[in-house]
């Protein structure tokens, strides 16, 4: 079956422009995650969906930073006033559940360069 | 907060050598303890997990044991093949549905 999908794979914006990138989960997951992951780091935790709703957003780093999930499928992240510090990769994942033993399931990731 | 701390890479080893990449925890109640792989120009991908303590994870020769005693989950493969070049994180997952990575570990195996 389809994986999890990200749109657009490269986006290329200047500083101070507002972007949104686009996250297309596995059908039937009620999980879904945004991380950031910098060169040579690991994926940073953003935020997380348990179907429309954020169950945990202490990860957004400022409120230039925000997300959706309107229908509990597709999901936006939307970065606004954007710095030349937030060029990195933008990761979903999605998992099936609300166990915590689920494995997340990630897609190919957005890389977002501010210049 | 919830961390994981891995073995700083990058490690170099040569083919049919033995893997050890160490990770320790910090995580209040049972968290859940993945292993993710990233080979070069691709998506991160569960390699292996582990849910509860004393539980062992493994796949494709891959191993990690879930030690509570220790807040550890140590990857470790007896013989690494060319192919296993690849970022390695571990990871993870609280009760609550929080995920905290590490920075990952560079390997790479030469023949």
């Amino acid at each position: 079956g389809a994986g999890v999908s990200q749109t657009p794979s490269n986006k290329v914006t200047e500083k101070g422009k507002y972007v949104e990138l686009r996250c297309d989960p596995i059908s039937g997951h009620t999980a879904l995650y945004w991380y950031r992951q910098s060169l040579g780091q690991g994926p940073e935790f953003l935020i997380y969906f348990q179907g429309t709703g954020a169950a945990d957003d202490s990860g957004l780093p400022n409120d230039r930073f925000f997300a959706v999930r309107p229908e509990g499928s597709v999901s936006t992240l939307k970065i606004q006033r954007t710095e030349r510090g937030d060029s990195a990769v933008y990761l979903c994942a999605s998992r099936p559940g609300g166990a915590s033993t689920d494995t997340q399931y990630f897609g190919p990731g957005t890389r977002l360069t501010v210049l | 907060g919830d961390s994981v701390t891995q073995m700083e890479g990058p490690v170099t080893l040569s083919e049919e050598a033995f893997l050890t990449i160490n990770c320790t925890y910090t995580a209040t109640g049972y968290p859940s303890l993945f292993w993710y792989v990233q080979y070069p120009g691709e998506g991160l991908q569960l390699l292996l997990k582990a849910t509860k303590a004393d539980d062992k994870g493994s796949n494709k020769g891959f191993e990690a044991t879930y030690r509570k005693e220790t807040t550890s989950f140590h990857l470790e493969k007896g013989s690494v093949q060319v192919s296993d070049s690849a970022v390695y994180f571990c990871a993870l997952l609280s009760n609550a549905g929080k995920s905290t990575f590490g920075d990952g570990t560079t390997l790479t195996v030469k023949p």
